[in-house]
């Protein structure tokens, strides 16, 4: 499998619940990042969580990170029609002065109303 | 505050011609990476520039592909001689210098269609 897969591949759920997808990675990581992306746009920056970190909130997300089974999961809760994109991990494995991410393949998150 | 711009947003090219792609960083980042982004899969990391210096290229193809970060104006991919299997969408991100976590901030994108 790849740095930064994320699981399921797709998730269909109704406004309301909470969806929930996960990541794992292999190598050690300086922080791990979350994205989303609507169709046929950019990216959007949601949210960062250092290796040190266990959890972290922000709004209706919450993330978690495990470094000991190198993993991650994205927590949206009262989902909204409008939450509908693909969400992608990514971790950044650190550097003296910037690095690279690498993405996993990302979840297809569907909102329905 | 712009944030991170790309133009063309989208460009069509047949087989063989050259692509130019620019990206202007953040205001105040000195930090430019791009990504490609195949239809339906994730991105993968191409290059990572600082003003006239390549940093990490390990993601580049070897051929037909150089990047660009002049000390003035925007960051710039080249794909010469471009093949279908060039396309894809772009993206570029930046970030600022000397502070960690080096947060990205990405682009809407460059989406290449070679026909």
């Amino acid at each position: 499998s790849q740095q930064g897969e994320e699981d399921p591949q797709a998730l269909s759920i109704q406004e309301g619940e909470n969806a929930t997808m996960n990541c794992s990675y292999k190598t050690s990581i300086n922080n791990l990042q979350w994205y989303r992306q609507n169709s046929g746009r950019g990216l959007v920056h949601l949210i960062l969580i250092r290796s040190n970190e266990r959890e972290k909130h922000s709004g209706r997300l919450r993330v978690t990170l495990d470094t000991s089974k190198k993993s991650s999961s994205l927590l949206i809760t009262a989902s909204r029609a409008a939450d509908t994109a693909s969400y992608f991990c990514a971790t950044d494995e650190g550097g003296t002065s910037g690095s690279r991410l690498t993405f996993g393949e990302g979840t297809q998150l569907t909102v329905n109303p | 505050n712009a944030g991170v711009m790309q133009n063309p947003r989208h460009l069509v090219r047949r087989r063989g011609q050259e692509a130019r792609l620019r990206c202007s960083p953040m205001k105040g980042h000195s930090h430019v990476y791009w990504y490609r982004q195949l239809p339906e899969e994730g991105l993968k990391f191409m290059v990572y520039l600082q003003k006239e210096n390549i940093i990490d290229e390990s993601g580049m193809p070897k051929e037909r592909f150089s990047a660009e970060f002049p000390k003035e104006g925007p960051s710039i991919l080249r794909i010469q001689q471009v093949v279908r299997g060039d396309s894809a969408a772009y993206f570029c991100a930046s970030s600022r210098t000397g502070t960690d976590p080096y947060e990205q901030y990405f682009g809407p994108g460059t989406r290449l269609t070679v026909t």
